[in-house]
């Protein structure tokens, strides 16, 4: 069965300084994976996805994830984050076949302070 | 493009009443939406898959007496929350896949706060 997890469930860290945030997954078969963002109150919103080609996926606002098969991780990261990235970000896996339904990670939410 | 709604964004209702949110692609066809729940500070918990014109899926632990899902149409599903309680007080959110997309990703509506008092 797939599993994810998503290490850190906080991560605080200062403005315009680098972040990475950790998600490794489990499964027996190949895999899709997605990060998205959730702002208070919200729905999610889709930063970025990798379904196959290029290991190293950029997404919107400035984020990309690298995709490692042996490690089974797929981590987030941006160079310089802004106080508006602070959100609760998720990561998610899907075997696809019928209804490529999603296991969302436990989520990690960024605070970027000033 | 690939745009969900959800109505209503919060509701309060009483114990023992029944509450319906409803969910819409408005600009693509969904032969598959997903509902989901999240409790404060934890993540989406699937509760069910809802596939155009045939019953739900639901997953393991989930009533599905208590919680009815009806997908007639290909942009609307509808969510009813039957005879609530406290505790079915969360965060509802659902999602759709559109399925001429090969991208596997799922559209996520912006959620509702059922609170029952």
């Amino acid at each position: 069965a797939q599993s994810v997890t998503q290490l850190d469930s906080q991560v605080p860290v200062f403005e315009e300084a680098p972040v990475e945030l950790r998600c490794n997954y489990s499964s027996s078969v190949s895999v899709y994976l997605f990060w998205y963002v959730q702002y208070p109150n919200q729905g999610l919103q889709l930063l970025l996805k990798y379904l196959s080609g290029s290991t190293l996926v950029k997404g919107i606002n400035g984020f990309e994830a690298e995709f490692n098969k042996s490690q089974t991780s797929f981590h987030l990261r941006k160079p310089s984050v802004h106080i508006s990235d602070t959100a609760e970000y998720f990561c998610a896996v899907s075997e696809g076949g019928q209804g490529f339904s999603f296991i969302f990670g436990k989520g990690t939410r960024l605070l970027v302070k000033p | 493009g690939a745009v969900v709604s959800q109505h209503p964004s919060w509701v309060i209702c009483k114990s023992g009443t029944s509450v319906k949110i409803e969910c819409r692609s408005l600009d693509f066809q969904a032969t598959t939406m997903f509902w989901y729940r999240q409790f404060p500070k934890q993540s989406l918990m699937l509760m069910a898959t809802s596939n155009e014109g045939s019953k739900a899926t639901y997953e393991q632990g989930v009533e599905k007496d208590k919680f009815l899902i009806n997908h007639a149409s290909l942009t609307l599903s509808t969510l009813t929350v039957t005879s609530a309680h406290p505790e079915d007080s969360s965060f509802y959110i659902c999602s759709a896949r559109e399925p001429t997309r090969l991208d596997y990703e799922q559209y996520f509506g912006p959620g509702t706060r059922l609170t029952v008092t």
